[in-house]
């Protein structure tokens, strides 16, 4: 029963443009959520997250948002950069929960 | 400076025999966890444990054993039971309040001899 996933394996986005990945989840007790990175051998580092009772988030070139009535959250990248090349793994916390549920992960490659 | 510190980086496991890999934070996290990462797959939870002396089963726990003697430290064994232990093993503490998130480690890459 995957409750969160991610339905592209990969994304391919030229330099300067805006990356888009999506993150669809079945659970509405899921409260908060949260976007890693990730490169080969190494672990996931962490890059925004967003409450539930919020619909945007920014920081820097990133933004979350959610739409909560669609179960739908995405990250937006912009501009696109060539160390913005990993998978991406978009996580979310149940309310009162201990655990962090992933999904399968986005691989996104910014070509030059 | 602060952190979580896994090792080894790459670890052989011979058939039949069991391998613990080390996981230690000094960022003062209560709660830790560890994942297995499988290509083309999400993380899952093996095992994570909320405070000392105390660890709950994750969704793949068959296998596995952890203990929590010391809150600085998490260490999982992969046990001979483990049938299909090639992976690329994942600790990670959580911070908690307001800016609630996971911290990793930086992994051990698992392989079967």
């Amino acid at each position: 029963d995957q409750q969160v996933k991610q339905n592209s394996p990969s994304l391919s986005v030229q330099e300067g443009r805006i990356s888009i990945l999506n993150c669809d989840y079945t659970n509405s007790m899921f409260d908060y959520f949260l976007w890693y990175k990730k490169y080969p051998a190494e672990g996931p580092t962490f890059l925004i997250s967003i409450s539930s009772i919020k619909d945007k988030n920014e920081d820097g070139r990133f933004t979350v948002f959610l739409n909560k009535s669609a179960k739908h959250l995405s990250l937006h990248i912009v501009p696109s950069q060539p160390g913005d090349s990993a998978v991406y793994f978009c996580a979310a916390i149940l309310e009162g929960a201990q655990k962090l549920v992933f999904g399968q992960g986005t691989r996104l490659t910014i070509n030059p | 400076d602060g952190g979580i510190t896994q090792s080894p980086k790459y670890l052989f496991r011979k058939e039949g025999q069991n391998v613990t890999l080390s996981c230690e934070q000094n960022l003062n996290h209560d709660a830790m966890y560890w994942y297995r990462q499988d290509p083309g797959q999400g993380l899952r939870l093996i095992y994570y444990s909320q405070i000392v002396n105390d660890f709950q089963k994750g969704d793949i726990a068959e296998g596995y054993s952890v203990s929590r003697e010391k809150k600085e430290s998490f260490p999982l064994t992969v046990t001979s039971a483990q049938k299909n232990p090639t992976a690329f093993y994942l600790c990670a503490s959580r911070q908690t309040g307001s800016n609630e998130k996971l911290f990793f480690g930086s992994g051990t890459q698992l392989s079967v001899l």
